[in-house]
């Protein structure tokens, strides 16, 4: 029974398309978010909804789109993927402040 | 503009050794500290955590120390065991619109050699 699961795990797409990632968590959490490890390894913070609001936006080109039908999902969308989008996409929930996020096992999303 | 730094991309220890893990960060609004470890695949997993009122926390092999003075935090692991060997990351978290912003370091690759 996972806490906090992703779909797909892997992506393979050509470059100009455009793709979805689903996410949804068990955990009865208030906040989830998105975050991307890049070919560094950096884990960014790309989005944070609480309640279903946006909250947190970091610099994030408007071709991700992130979408949270209710509290439990948040999904993220690109348009026209590009190459530099290549990347783990991981997603995350925690409840308050001062609580632990719990994380998928990610998506790792490949652009040729 | 990196606010959590880990500046040590990996470390290597020989298995029950103590592994010291060190994070640092900029930004004063922090006041509640985590660490993570990943396994390859895998999403990161919660290890220890400490408030900021706090200047240490264990729990079995595993204790994180703060210097809020400094801005420093350490994650102490003893006896280093190899399964231990992943990736670390520390993350600092701030409130933020009443819910939290967390944010991480670059991690740190964790050898542990028999």
């Amino acid at each position: 029974d996972t806490a906090v699961s992703q779909t797909p795990k892997y992506l393979v797409t050509q470059m100009g398309n455009d793709k979805s990632i689903k996410c949804e968590q068990n955990l009865g959490h208030d906040t989830m978010y998105w975050y991307k490890q890049d070919s560094k390894k950096f884990l960014k913070i790309m989005f944070s909804y609480n309640n279903k609001e946006l909250i947190i936006n970091e610099t994030v080109p408007n071709r991700f789109s992130p979408k949270s039908p209710d509290k439990a999902h948040l999904n993220l969308h690109i348009n026209s993927l590009e190459l530099g989008d290549s990347a783990v996409y991981f997603c995350a929930s925690s409840q308050a402040h001062g609580s632990e996020a719990f994380f998928g096992q990610g998506t790792r999303l490949t652009v040729v | 503009d990196q606010q959590v730094k880990q500046n040590s991309p990996s470390l290597s220890v020989q298995e029950g050794r103590i592994s010291i893990l060190n994070c640092d960060y900029t930004n004063s609004m922090f006041d509640y500290f985590l660490w993570y470890k990943k396994y390859p695949a895998e999403g990161p997993t919660f290890l220890i955590s400490i408030s900021s009122i706090k200047d240490k926390n264990e729990d079995g092999r595993f204790t994180v120390f703060l210097n809020k003075s400094a801005k420093h935090l350490s994650l102490h692991i003893v006896p280093s065991q190899p399964g231990d060997s992943a990736v670390y990351f520390c993350a600092a978290s701030a409130e933020f619109q009443g819910a939290q912003k967390l944010v991480f370091g670059q991690g740190t690759r964790l050898t542990i050699n028999p």
